[in-house]
């Protein structure tokens, strides 16, 4: 079964910027997150989604953060605009069950310049 | 709140010696346990995970952890490193029930560098 797929793996873009990262969960995992790791910090959470609804954003550091999950497969995580302090790795996880076992993605790591 | 300490940013030890990463936890209830390990341009990799019963469980790569409720520990071993171990290690936790939140906590993670 294919994983989690994210993309871009990179990019750099600058401040004031918008950037849209991309994640394809495993196929029939209705459960989908998003964690960020800022250089040198822990890996934090960002929000859950189950199907097309957000079950939990409380990781979410701002409004210039948004994320979608339209239809309920893949989801866009969108930075408008960008700042420096956004700069780190976002990694997708999906899972079947609720607080399941979580499969995660390769991350995509951003650079606000 | 829940909070996960590795107090050891970075490790070095040689090939073929045993390891022992350090993890501890602060959280209100029994939570899971996981491991996970990132090689470099490489996700993160489930190594193992703590749910109930046997407090020592195995995992891939020949990995093992204890968990130690009294000390709110849930170190990683592997009793002979091998040159591809070299990664850094996660510890997280996350909640056994089903209400609240599902997020994982991460700790800040371990950086193992092994010499031939």
């Amino acid at each position: 079964e294919a994983g989690v797929t994210q993309f871009p793996s990179h990019s750099v873009i600058e401040k004031g910027q918008t950037v849209t990262l991309r994640c394809d969960p495993i196929s029939g995992h209705d459960n989908l997150y998003w964690y960020r790791r800022v250089m040198g910090k822990e890996i934090k959470f960002l929000l859950h989604f189950v199907k097309e609804s957000k079950q939990d954003e409380s990781g979410m550091p701002n409004n210039r953060f948004l994320a979608e999950r339209t239809g309920g497969t893949y989801s866009t995580l969108k930075v408008q605009p960008a700042e420096l302090e956004d700069s780190g790795v976002y990694f997708c996880a999906s899972s079947q069950i609720r607080g399941g076992l979580r499969t995660f993605g390769s991350g995509t790591r951003l650079t606000v310049v | 709140a829940q909070s996960v300490t590795q107090p050891d940013i970075h490790i070095t030890v040689s090939e073929g010696a045993s390891l022992e990463l350090r993890c501890n936890y602060s959280y209100g209830a029994t939570p899971y346990l996981f491991w996970y390990v990132q090689s470099p341009g490489q996700g993160l990799q489930l190594l193992l995970k703590y749910f109930s019963g046997d407090t020592l469980v195995q995992g891939i790569k020949g990995f093992e952890a204890e968990f130690k409720r009294s000390q709110s520990s849930f170190n990683l071993r592997k009793p002979s490193v091998h040159w591809s171990d070299a990664a850094e290690y996660f510890c997280a936790v996350g909640p056994s029930s089903g209400a609240g939140s599902y997020q994982l906590t991460f700790g800040k993670g371990t950086k193992l560098s092994v010499i031939p």
